[in-house]
């Protein structure tokens, strides 16, 4: 059954925590990508990779960090340092300039 | 930089109209553009691609057209229905734009029965 995988669904955090949201392909997709959503913002681009062990930044990857050992994999660190962190996390891959898929999402709630 | 921009924030129309979401953006130097529909608490789900070579795709009940001089693009929904209710956002990828996908804030329709 291909396509994206974000686990935990929900997430809780306390402050001063890392902590590591995960997505998984196996559509064989060279591009990877993480979005933040809030309420009334769209979706914000915080990193993506192009290609193993390559990322950028995108809009807002200030507290977040990445990797990308595998082509499969990207996870996302939240780090203490992101100062609102609750949300909603989307993961997305796509080929170079192709159709982008979703994962189902990740809530992040700070407690 | 580009930005895309869909009115209406949100339309809520009766069962059975044909009704038209609207997307612009600002760089018309694209690759593609894409529609996606969103359910409340759910990830995104990819409708239509059209690349910036064509003008229009179909899939069933939906056609997106791509006026890529003018920035625009809609999104028309044929004898809508009350399942089609969800948050529909358009996103384009710029050239020279880092091969990002950019995206508007959506447009939340509701369908009543």
């Amino acid at each position: 059954d291909g396509g994206i995988t974000q686990s935990p669904k929900y997430l809780f955090r306390k402050e001063g925590q890392n902590v590591t949201l995960s997505c998984e392909q196996n559509l064989n997709h060279d591009a990877m990508y993480w979005y933040r959503q809030d309420p009334g913002q769209g979706l914000r681009l915080i990193y993506y990779s192009q290609i193993v062990n390559d990322f950028q930044k995108g809009d807002i990857a200030e507290g977040y960090s990445v990797s990308r050992e595998k082509k499969e994999s990207f996870p996302l660190t939240v780090t203490s340092a992101q100062k609102n962190p609750t949300a909603f996390y989307l993961c997305a891959s796509s080929i170079t300039l192709g159709q982008a898929f979703f994962g189902q999402g990740t809530r992040l709630t700070v407690v | 930089k580009q930005e895309v921009t869909q009115i209406p924030a949100a339309l809520s129309v009766p069962e059975g109209e044909n009704l038209v979401l609207n997307c612009s953006f600002t760089d018309s130097a694209i690759y593609n553009l894409q529609w996606f529909r969103q359910d409340p608490g759910k990830g995104l789900t990819s409708l239509l691609l059209i690349q910036s070579s064509q003008r229009e795709q179909t899939s069933g009940r939906l056609n997106a057209s791509l006026d890529k001089s003018s920035g625009r693009s809609t999104l028309y929904i044929a004898a809508s229905q009350p399942g089609d209710s969800a948050t529909y956002l358009c996103a384009v990828i710029t050239q020279g734009g880092s091969e990002k996908l950019v995206f508007g804030k959506g447009t939340k329709l509701t369908v009543n029965p």
